[in-house]
């Protein structure tokens, strides 16, 4: 089945620095998700890519879609502590369902 | 305009007992998805369903897991005889006819296998 492999697997940073997380498929995807997830709640959609090279910007996040659509980047500036959590890759998985990577966990230090 | 509401959000149950997990879908959404997170893992699919009719529960463990989405009421996760391995949050999300990914998660519920 597909996989997806994010890194890093965890990140320490302090408020105000800029971060970027990654994640690789082993197959071509045409679509790209970015979600979000909190301490104890469901993950929360971020950003959607539907275009090889696309560029989508959600306020201080921002997300590429690869031009070998094999892989995504997702970047945060200006960190600020909200910005804690664990932020997933998803992609199609077949039919409607989504493959999912393992995730990225942020920690924000104020 | 409520989201994906999922009840309980704790659950604990002894190896040996059922466990129902209950989903209600966001107002005008006809299509419900359940998946499972293990402790520090991704969100692996496990089902996928539309109004009366199960569309694709290719993640589904082959034994006594079952999964339901009737044409009144919520839908319904159920695992019956439970074991330890089956303590995991379990997310439902859903989504209208017309969007295929993106769609909108529950807060989960928790299962705890004592």
């Amino acid at each position: 089945g597909q996989q997806l492999n994010q890194s890093p697997q965890s990140m320490f940073i302090q408020e105000g620095e800029d971060v970027s997380m990654n994640c690789t498929s082993s197959s071509i995807f045409n679509t790209w998700l970015w979600y979000k997830q909190d301490p104890g709640e469901g993950p929360v959609l971020l950003i959607a890519l539907y275009k090889a090279g696309e560029l989508t910007s959600n306020g201080r996040l921002t997300a590429q879609f690869g031009i070998t659509r094999k892989d995504s980047f997702l970047n945060i500036s200006a960190s600020i502590p909200s910005d804690v959590g664990i932020y997933f890759c998803a992609g199609p998985g077949g039919g409607s369902r989504l493959t999912f990577g393992e995730g990225t966990q942020l920690t924000v230090n104020p | 305009n409520a989201g994906v509401m999922q009840n309980p959000r704790h659950l604990v149950r002894r190896r040996g007992q059922e466990a129902r997990l209950r989903c209600s879908p966001m107002k005008g959404h006809s299509h419900v998805y359940w998946y499972r997170q293990l402790p520090e893992e991704g969100l692996k699919f496990m089902v996928y369903l539309q109004k009366e009719n199960i569309i694709d529960e290719s993640g589904m463990p082959k034994e006594r897991f079952s999964a339901e989405f009737p044409k009144e009421g919520p839908s319904i996760l159920r695992i019956q005889q439970v074991v330890r391995g089956d303590s995991a949050a379990y997310f439902c999300a859903s989504s209208p006819p017309s969007q295929v990914y993106g769609y909108t998660f529950g807060s989960g519920t928790r299962l705890t296998v004592v």
